[in-house]
């Protein structure tokens, strides 16, 4: 298997402009999770989804952020209006669960510069 | 939810020498207790786990031990090369089954 893979690799963007990342996690897991990482706060667990379906979105800062999984091979992190604040490194991560949630799969990350 | 620290934020050691790296956390109901190595410009990825029915694991030079009573738990690297350099996360989860990670220990070995 490829591996959990993000797209962008890099994105810099002007203050207002929407920020789309996307995520494919590895076939088969049925968690997938978006974090947050910068130096101030480390890594922020913003959303996971189990099977699909978001199961815990108390960590998505403002209602900018938004997060979808339409299928198991696909998910997007949406930011709309992006502000400078935002400038982090967002990583995608997968994982297989057997009764628990056990080692995650991260990307490579997607390094988002706003203006 | 639960809380977790990490100690030291940094680490400085000598090639050959050993790393020690503490992770602490609040929820008892914790059973899984994974290392997270963060290369530079890369995702974290996991070096070692344990989970709460056994007290140490060794994998070569990497070993975990755990401490449930004082719900504690370290990283001991031995012979540190410079690849070794990177940020370590400690990441433990049980009661909610969803991992907290730590704020991370930079690792710096000198050759």
């Amino acid at each position: 298997d490829a591996g959990v893979i993000q797209s962008p690799r890099h994105e810099v963007t002007e203050m207002g402009q929407e920020v789309t990342l996307r995520c494919k996690p590895i076939s088969g897991h049925d968690y997938l999770f978006w974090y947050r990482q910068t130096m101030m706060r480390g890594l922020e667990l913003l959303i996971y989804f189990n099977n699909n379906v978001p199961i815990d979105d108390s960590g998505m800062p403002e209602d900018r952020f938004s997060a979808k999984m339409p299928n198991a091979s696909f998910s997007t992190l949406k930011i709309q209006p992006s502000e400078p604040r935002d400038s982090a490194v967002y990583f995608c991560a997968s994982s297989l669960s057997r009764g628990s949630v056990g080692e995650l799969f991260f990307g490579e990350g997607s390094r988002l510069t706003v203006l | 939810g639960e809380n977790v620290e990490q100690h030291p934020s940094t680490l400085s050691v000598q090639e050959g020498d050993s790393a020690v790296i503490k992770c602490t956390y609040s929820d008892s109901a914790s059973n899984y207790f994974p290392w997270y190595k963060q290369e530079l410009g890369k995702g974290p990825q996991l070096i070692i786990d344990i989970r709460s029915n056994v007290g140490e694991k060794k994998d070569q030079r990497i070993a975990v031990t755990l401490n449930k009573t004082a719900k504690h738990f370290s990283l001991h690297i031995t012979e540190t090369q410079p690849e070794d350099s990177a940020v370590y996360f400690c990441a433990p989860s049980g009661g909610s089954y969803i991992p907290t990670f730590g704020r991370g220990t930079s690792l710096i070995v000198h050759p």
